[in-house]
């Protein structure tokens, strides 16, 4: 079956780094997004990887191993705002997103 | 202002009872996609729509209907509604079909059945 693996729940201090690691069993693959969502609210899309590497956005990095089935979402410099739930979303062979449960990002002061 | 608009914000229901979910985009996205989400699972595709007078099924689609009369709105109806579909509801768009294209999403509608 498809799966998408991501952990539950993560604290970091503001200030630092984090890095939540996604990983992934599709059928088939075609890249993979990570959306932020805070609570009561809807996701946003934050990136898109379908190459093996690191892409920076500001704060936020994005890296991708496809022969690993490996993703992970580098957060520098916490905000207490970057307090949110990050989703993982893998596109498979048919070009249908499987959706992680979201790891939810608890930053404190 | 640009956007996805969904109705209503939140809703209690009788088991039973028919409810229309209510989306608007004013992007001239093409695409549209009715999601549901539960705590501790993903995101889950009810039905989606690539373009106006077309629609298709997602991952669950049953006890769901949905219709594209027009590019803007993107109804998602519950003909009998049980408590298993006690959930957020999101509703989503992309300007392409392109499945690597943006999707964004509206503020959500959560939905409880008694």
């Amino acid at each position: 079956g498809q799966n998408i693996d991501q952990p539950t729940e993560m604290t970091a201090t503001e200030g630092a780094i984090v890095q939540i690691n996604c990983t992934y069993q599709t059928s088939g693959f075609n890249g993979l997004f990570w959306y932020q969502q805070h609570a009561g609210e809807a996701p946003t899309f934050l990136s898109y990887n379908v190459l093996d590497g690191l892409e920076e956005k500001g704060r936020f990095s994005s890296f991708l191993s496809r022969s690993k089935g490996y993703s992970y979402l580098l957060l520098k410099e916490l905000q207490m705002k970057d307090s949110a739930s990050y989703l993982c979303a893998g596109l498979d062979s048919n070009y249908q997103l499987i959706w992680g449960a979201g790891t939810k990002l608890i930053i404190k002061p | 202002i640009a956007g996805i608009t969904q109705a209503p914000t939140s809703q209690i229901l009788a088991a039973g009872r028919r409810m229309t979910l209510r989306c608007t985009q004013d992007m001239r996205h093409n695409a549209m996609y009715w999601y549901r989400q539960d705590l501790g699972l993903g995101l889950r595709l009810i039905h989606y729509s690539n373009t106006a007078g077309t629609t298709g099924k997602g991952e669950v689609p049953d006890g769901y209907s949905v219709s594209r009369a027009n590019t803007d709105d993107f109804p998602l109806t519950l003909a009998s509604a049980v408590p298993s579909q006690t959930s957020v509801y999101f509703c989503a768009s992309s300007a392409t079909t392109s499945p690597t294209d943006t999707q964004y999403f509206g503020p959500g509608t959560r939905l409880t059945v008694l």
